[in-house]
């Protein structure tokens, strides 16, 4: 059983450009959301995906923006690249909540922006 | 800040001694979560503790919990080198608009010396 997936591994970009970075969830699980870890940090969130809609977001600027597909994969999307967005992008997935009474959510191994 | 924070910042031990980190948050939880990082990639599940639990085992890990102070705390025994690594505690929030988001703080730098 494959966990979280992401592509690609790393990147790179210069400012302005936009960029799009890819997820899918754990077999059986639906609800997919987002982090930023910038090097040093904790990661922070940014939003999640649970039904192909948007239910909650953080502090994050509508330069960040997600969709969530049929088959529960997701991707985040960020316009207009600062230098301040190069950070570990990470992707966590979790069970439906009718099924999990614990809520964990399960990590891919993240997305490595760096912008120029 | 809803951060979960984490005590001490960094920890460098021998290894077979044990390890202990400290996690404090702000807010009401569902539960809390503890993560393994190696070298900036991605976060390993350790244990999970919910919110009407006071201590947890698995292996050679025992969390604790204490809602009425809003802490918790890790306890890995007989640290390996390979424990080397990154540990954030995530309290899990449900929010009102019915999802659940985890808030990590700076984590401890764990370094187990050979």
């Amino acid at each position: 059983d494959a966990g979280v997936t992401q592509s690609p591994t790393h990147l790179i970009k210069t400012r302005g450009q936009q960029v799009t970075l890819r997820c899918s969830p754990k077999s059986g699980h639906d609800t997919v959301s987002w982090y930023q870890q910038a090097l040093g940090q904790g990661p922070q969130f940014i939003f999640q995906y649970y039904e192909e809609e948007e239910r909650q977001r953080g502090n994050f600027p509508d330069r960040f923006s997600g969709h969530q597909f049929p088959n529960y994969s997701s991707e985040l999307n960020v316009n207009a690249l600062l230098l301040g967005d190069s950070a570990l992008y990470l992707c966590a997935s979790s069970r439906p909540r009718v099924f999990a009474q614990s809520l964990t959510q399960y990590f891919g191994p993240g997305t490595r922006l760096t912008v120029l | 800040s809803q951060q979960g924070e984490e005590d001490p910042q960094a920890l460098s031990i021998q290894e077979g001694e044990n390890a202990t980190m400290n996690c404090s948050y702000k807010t009401s939880i569902n539960n809390l979560q503890w993560y393994r990082q190696n070298s900036g990639r991605g976060l390993v599940h350790l244990i999970l503790i919910r919110s009407n639990e006071r201590e947890k085992h698995s292996g050679r890990l025992r969390v604790t919990l204490d809602t009425s102070k809003k802490s918790s705390s890790l306890l890995i025994t007989a640290s390996r080198a390979a424990d080397t690594a990154s540990y954030f505690c995530a309290p899990l929030m449900l929010t009102q608009g019915g999802s659940e988001k985890l808030v990590f703080g700076k984590g401890t730098k764990l370094t187990v010396n050979p």
